[in-house]
C-alpha cells in the first residue's frame, strides 16, 4: 500500500510569515514529487515539482526533498492571504500519483 | 499548449438516475487519463485510469464505469446513482511517461438528491 501522509492542519500563519508544509511517503521507488494548491471549490493546480534531493526555489515557494528520509516539504515565504488554500502533496508510482489528504493553510492579514 | 476540458461544471441528479461526465484533452496525443472523486472535506480518491484506448483500470469497486471512446476523450458513467456518489469529480491527464505530473480539469460538482 503506497501512502502519502500530510498533517491535515489547519495551519494558520500571519501575513508575511513563512508557512511550512510537510509530507512523508512510503514508496522508496518514487521518482517525482509535486505540490498542488487547491482553493475551496476549485480543482488542484500544480505549483511545484521536485525530482532530486535538495531544495528547489520558485519565487516565494521552496520545495525540499530528502529521499533517504522519504520526506518532502514546501515552504512559502512572505505568506499572503491569497495563499490560503489546501495544499496537496503528490508522489508518483508507476502510471499514477498518490496524493496526501492535504493541509489547510490560512494566512491571517 | 495542452488544455483539458471537463463538463458539466455542476450537476444535481436524483437517486437512481444515470450519469455521464465527459473529459477531453487537446494538444497532446496518447495521454494518460484519470478520474478522481473528492468527497466534501476529504482527499482525492482515484476511480479509474487509462493508459490507452481499451486500457482502463478500476481502482475502487462501485457502481461507476469509465470508457475511452477516443484517444483524448474519457467518460465517467453510472446507470443508477446513489446518494454516496455525491462529490467533486475531477478528470486529469498526464504524459504517457508520468514523471511530470498531472493537470486537472476544472471539475464537476455532483449532488445526488
Amino acid at each position: 500500500q503506497k501512502e502519502v501522509e500530510q498533517n491535515s492542519g489547519p495551519l494558520s500563519v500571519p501575513e508575511g510569515a513563512i508557512a511550512s508544509l510537510n509530507c512523508t511517503y512510503s514508496d522508496r521507488g518514487s521518482q517525482s514529487f509535486f505540490w498542488y494548491r487547491q482553493y475551496s471549490g476549485k480543482s488542484p493546480e500544480l505549483i511545484m515539482s521536485i525530482y532530486s534531493n535538495g531544495d528547489k526555489e520558485d519565487g516565494r515557494f521552496t520545495a525540499q526533498l530528502n529521499k533517504a528520509s522519504q520526506y518532502v516539504s514546501l515552504l512559502i515565504r512572505d505568506s499572503q492571504p491569497s495563499d490560503s488554500a489546501t495544499y496537496l502533496c503528490a508522489v508518483n508510482a508507476g502510471n499514477q500519483f498518490y496524493f496526501g489528504t492535504g493541509t489547510s493553510l490560512t494566512v491571517i492579514p | 499548449s495542452q488544455t483539458i476540458h471537463q463538463w458539466p461544471a455542476t450537476l444535481v441528479q436524483p437517486v437512481g438516475s444515470p450519469l455521464s461526465l465527459e473529459c477531453t484533452v487537446e494538444g497532446t496525443s496518447n495521454p494518460n487519463l484519470y478520474w478522481y472523486r473528492q468527497a466534501a472535506g476529504r482527499g482525492l480518491q482515484l476511480l479509474f485510469y487509462s493508459i490507452g484506448i481499451d486500457q482502463i483500470s478500476s481502482e475502487v469497486p462501485q457502481n461507476l464505469s469509465a470508457s475511452r471512446p477516443q484517444d483524448r476523450q474519457f467518460i465517467l458513467s453510472s446507470k443508477k446513482l446513489l446518494l454516496s456518489d455525491s462529490g467533486f469529480y475531477l478528470c486529469a491527464w498526464s504524459e504517457a511517461v508520468t514523471f511530470y505530473g498531472y493537470t486537472f480539469g476544472s471539475g464537476t460538482r455532483l449532488t445526488v438528491v
